[in-house]
């Protein structure tokens, strides 16, 4: 069976520092993935989705990048984490194959990052 | 460009009774799906119940159904019989196939209360 393993769950981190957040899918080929964000009682705002390795589409302009070096590796990054960038983070994958695109996304447990 | 709508921040409902969420979409795409999570307070994402846009019938999953009202772009998510465990927030998401392919978007949540 599929799972997905994100880490660390939870993160203090001052501002101006860098920041790396992984996450990994097992179980499943060529998934799609996505990093999501989310402020404290909102919606989930989508902030990348790949749909291969080094295939990365950036949906929202801001100090954070990511990157996907294996097929089922997906990382969220800055160089200065701001006071904004705080939230809770949700990676997520989902069936990468035609038939995938009906497909319900599943998510990690999620990162709660706390900028100080 | 696709758009989610979830105008109730918050709902209330007695137990055992029915409640319905209401989410409405925009897309020009003629081929989309629509997806309903449950988010409780751990703040892990649950899948509950998917409609595509050629499904000919309201997709049911147990005590959850969706009210997929097409020309009004409108996929309303009812669940009968509430139970405390409801208690959670609830995601409306939509992807839409040709123009979008695997990006999946989502309002911004709806906070179910059950009350005893």
């Amino acid at each position: 069976s599929q799972t997905i393993h994100q880490w660390p769950a939870t993160l203090v981190q001052p501002v101006g520092s860098p920041l790396s957040l992984e996450c990994t899918v097992e179980g499943t080929s060529n998934p799609n993935l996505y990093w999501y964000r989310q402020a404290a009682g909102r919606g989930l705002q989508l902030l990348f989705y790949s749909v291969g390795i080094g295939q990365i589409s950036s949906e929202v302009p801001q100090n954070l990048s990511a990157s996907r070096p294996q097929d089922r590796q997906f990382i969220l990054s800055s160089k200065k984490l701001l006071l904004s960038d705080s939230g809770f983070y949700l990676c997520a994958w989902s069936d990468g194959t035609a038939q995938g695109r009906n497909q319900p996304q599943h998510f990690g447990d999620g990162t709660r990052l706390s900028i100080l | 460009a696709q758009k989610i709508t979830q105008t109730q921040p918050g709902m209330f409902v007695q137990e055992k009774e029915a409640v319905t969420l209401d989410c409405t979409y925009d897309t020009s795409d003629p081929s989309y799906g629509l997806f309903w999570y449950k988010q409780p307070s751990s703040g892990e994402m649950i899948f509950l119940i998917y409609q595509g846009s050629y499904d000919q019938q309201n997709a049911t999953e147990g005590r959850y159904s969706l009210n997929f009202q097409k020309a009004r772009k409108s996929a309303n998510l009812v669940i009968s019989a509430s139970q405390l465990g409801d208690s959670a927030m609830y995601f409306c998401a939509m992807r839409a196939i040709n123009t979008g392919g695997f990006k999946t978007i989502f309002g911004a949540g709806t906070r179910l209360f059950v009350k005893a």
